[in-house]
């Protein structure tokens, strides 16, 4: 089964609204961390903004929120008032073990937003 | 702010040869990995270490090897490369901590012929 699960491949929004890229995880650790990247066309990796499982609040960055339902165990990103340079692909990732496993994440296979003048 | 250094940028192989993928980081971080990245996919992990002296397999291992030369360099090397790792390398450092990001080099696209 697939551990992390971005079922959007492509979306389109225009300038200055809201969009919200899903996210859904699967996991039967207690501790794990969620992260967003995005990576625009130059190609590089971006941290966006982090939740963790225990977290009580839903993690802001900026334009950037988190949409965490642990029990749904979804973590979607909502992109507040977008604008051009938001248009990129978004990868959603997970860490499992929280204190004690790998560090590594495992990544969804990407949204791609465009953004629309 | 250099970050994470990866070298080379880009590379062209024939089946059958072999390099190593450089990769630096000047964080002080304990942690590193390499990940490929291939059409349509998210980044899957190839091989990490978790600190210096030590190394581990990720989701993707077979026909790479890595070396983790002292704290700041993580090398991966192909020893007899094949089309399928035709691929865009992706090599990250990050803090033992959980909840810190991994941060990520600009990556190396590696074509095979």
């Amino acid at each position: 089964a697939q551990k992390i699960t971005q079922t959007q491949p492509g979306m389109f929004v225009q300038e200055k609204e809201a969009v919200t890229l899903d996210c859904t995880y699967d996991t039967s650790d207690p501790s794990y961390g969620l992260f967003w990247y995005k990576q625009p066309s130059s190609g590089e990796m971006i941290f966006l903004i982090y939740q963790g499982s225990y977290d009580q609040q839903n993690a802001t960055e900026g334009r950037y929120s988190l949409n965490f339902q642990k029990a749904r165990k979804s973590a979607n990103l909502v992109i507040s008032a977008s604008q051009l340079g938001d248009s990129a692909m978004y990868f959603c990732a997970m860490r499992e073990g929280y204190y004690t496993g790998r560090r590594a994440l495992t990544f969804g296979s990407g949204t791609r937003l465009q953004v629309q003048p | 702010n250099a970050g994470v250094t990866q070298t080379p940028k880009f590379q062209v192989l024939k089946t059958g040869q072999s390099m190593t993928l450089q990769c630096a980081q000047d964080m002080n971080h304990n942690s590193m990995y390499w990940y490929r990245q291939d059409p349509g996919m998210g980044l899957r992990l190839i091989y990490y270490s978790a600190s210096e002296g030590t190394t581990d397999k990720g989701e993707v291992p077979n026909g790479y090897n890595v070396s983790r030369l002292n704290k700041r360099e993580f090398s991966l090397r192909l020893e007899s490369a094949a089309p399928s790792q035709t691929s865009v390398y992706f090599c990250a450092s990050s803090e033992r901590t959980a909840n810190q990001p991994q941060h990520f080099g600009d990556g190396t696209r590696l074509s095979i012929l």
